[in-house]
């Protein structure tokens, strides 16, 4: 049973412009989400997390959008650069059981120059 | 300083041998984790440890054994591996404020790529 998912599987972008990576989720008691990049055979990386309350968290040139009547959400990139080129997992927990992060599947994502 | 540090990087050991894999952490974290990541899958998780308790045992087979010596180590006891568990093996911590929002950020080590032969 997939609780967090990423339909897509590989995203190509050219260099300037926006990358949207999409994560849905099933489980209704998930209210923190976090975004993490993944370079092959390293950790992930933290980059973005939105709480439930909001809406809406930027930092630079990363947006994390969250529909949560959808159970969906959103990385905005932009503009994309070619170093941004990796596997970015969305990752989701719950405020009852908030030290397991359930993860989504990942989407690769390739900048060309 | 968000860095979580794992040894060893790369660890190859038969089935019949005891390994050790390592996850330090110096950013005052109280909660530690380990993941073990296949190819191509998200991380899973294993153990959690909460003030250096354990609190979260995923049904991990006994053949891997954690310990947290204090709060800055944490160590995976390897014994008796079969093929199968080849792995990325990933390190985590997180702040575990206790009375604070339990929404957490959790910082990852490098990993420790393990091949059982």
């Amino acid at each position: 049973d997939q609780q967090v998912k990423q339909n897509s599987p590989s995203l190509s972008v050219q260099e300037g412009r926006i990358s949207i990576l999409n994560c849905d989720y099933t489980n209704s008691m998930f209210d923190y989400f976090l975004w993490y990049k993944k370079y092959p055979a390293e950790g992930p990386t933290f980059l973005i997390s939105i709480s439930s309350i909001k809406d809406k968290n930027e930092d630079g040139r990363f947006t994390v959008f969250l529909n949560k009547s959808a159970k969906h959400l959103s990385l905005h990139i932009v503009p994309s650069q070619p170093g941004d080129s990796a596997v970015y997992f969305c990752a989701a927990s719950a405020r009852t059981g908030f030290q397991k992060l359930v993860f989504g599947t990942g989407t690769r994502l390739l900048v060309s120059p | 300083d968000t860095e979580v540090t794992q040894t060893p990087k790369h660890l190859v050991m038969g089935m019949t041998n005891k390994k050790s894999l390592k996850c330090e952490q110096h950013m005052g974290h109280r909660a530690m984790y380990w993941y073990k990541q296949k190819a191509k899958k998200p991380p899973e998780l294993m153990f959690v440890y909460s003030y250096e308790k354990l609190s979260i045992n995923e049904s991990v087979p006994s053949r891997f054994s954690p310990e947290c010596p204090n709060s800055s180590l944490l160590n995976l006891h390897l014994h008796a591996l079969q093929p199968e568990d080849s792995a990325l093996y990933l390190c985590a911590s997180s702040q575990d404020l206790r009375g604070g929002p339990r929404v957490e950020t959790q910082y990852f080590g490098p990993g420790t790529r393990l091949l059982v032969l």
